[in-house]
């Protein structure tokens, strides 16, 4: 169980367009999920906490303009990288809650790699 | 503050070697959960184990070990009689009251054949 899904795992874009990723969460409801962002041979960063239902909520120096969030189920957030440029290409990781309660465990998405050309 | 710190940034052993990758954290909550997360080549971290600040009990999972010690605020994470597909990124993470999950920087481990 646990299972968390993303969508697409390889992206190469132009500069200036946007780009769509999709995370899932395969055999679980999961109202908050997470979406990181790792760049090489460095640890995660995260970036927003997504509710479903409702606003993302941003980490310090995250452009909400730039990374829009959407949750719009139980099991569904996307993320969108509007108007990419190289500095955006990197590691996108989204993790969901699973089980309840404080003690709840991230379970993560493969992931999904970004090149802006 | 909250912190976790993962001072080796990368080891080496030979296989069948064991090996130990060290967390430390810093937190002011009494209750809070400590996580090691494995992050192959592949890039999808997985879930290995979850302690919470209750349970001092150490635990072993095959090959896999956890010393939890609340006194030296350290869980550090032991792989016995290694083996190359055990090579990849170790994190340390640690859940606070604030329900965010706090990154180590990370430990590389190369098992070399």
């Amino acid at each position: 169980g646990a299972v968390v899904s993303q969508h697409p795992s390889w992206v190469i874009c132009k500069s200036g367009t946007s780009v769509k990723i999709e995370c899932r969460s395969l055999d679980f409801q999961a109202t908050t999920m997470f979406w990181y962002r790792q760049f090489p041979k460095q640890s995660l960063m995260l970036m927003a906490t997504s509710n479903e239902g409702s606003k993302a909520t941003y980490e310090q120096g995250v452009e909400k303009d730039k990374f829009l969030i959407n949750h719009a189920s139980l099991t569904l957030s996307t993320l969108t990288v509007t108007s990419a440029h190289p500095e955006d290409s990197s590691f996108y990781i989204c993790s969901a809650n699973g089980g309840t309660g404080t003690s709840r465990t991230q379970y993560f998405g493969p992931g999904t790699r970004l090149l802006v050309l | 503050a909250q912190k976790v710190t993962q001072a080796q940034t990368e080891i080496s052993v030979v296989e069948k070697e064991d090996v130990t990758l060290d967390c430390v954290y810093e937190t002011r909550d009494t209750t809070y959960y400590l996580f090691w997360y494995k992050q192959p080549p592949s890039g999808e971290l997985v879930f290995l184990i979850r302690r919470n600040s209750f349970d001092e009990q150490n635990e072993i999972s095959g090959r896999y070990s956890w010393n939890f010690q609340k006194s030296t605020s350290s869980f550090n994470f032991t792989i016995t009689a290694s083996q190359v597909v055990d090579s990849a990124v170790y994190f340390c993470a640690l859940k606070d009251s604030n329900y965010q999950l706090i990154w180590g920087a990370g430990t590389k481990l190369i098992i070399k054949p």
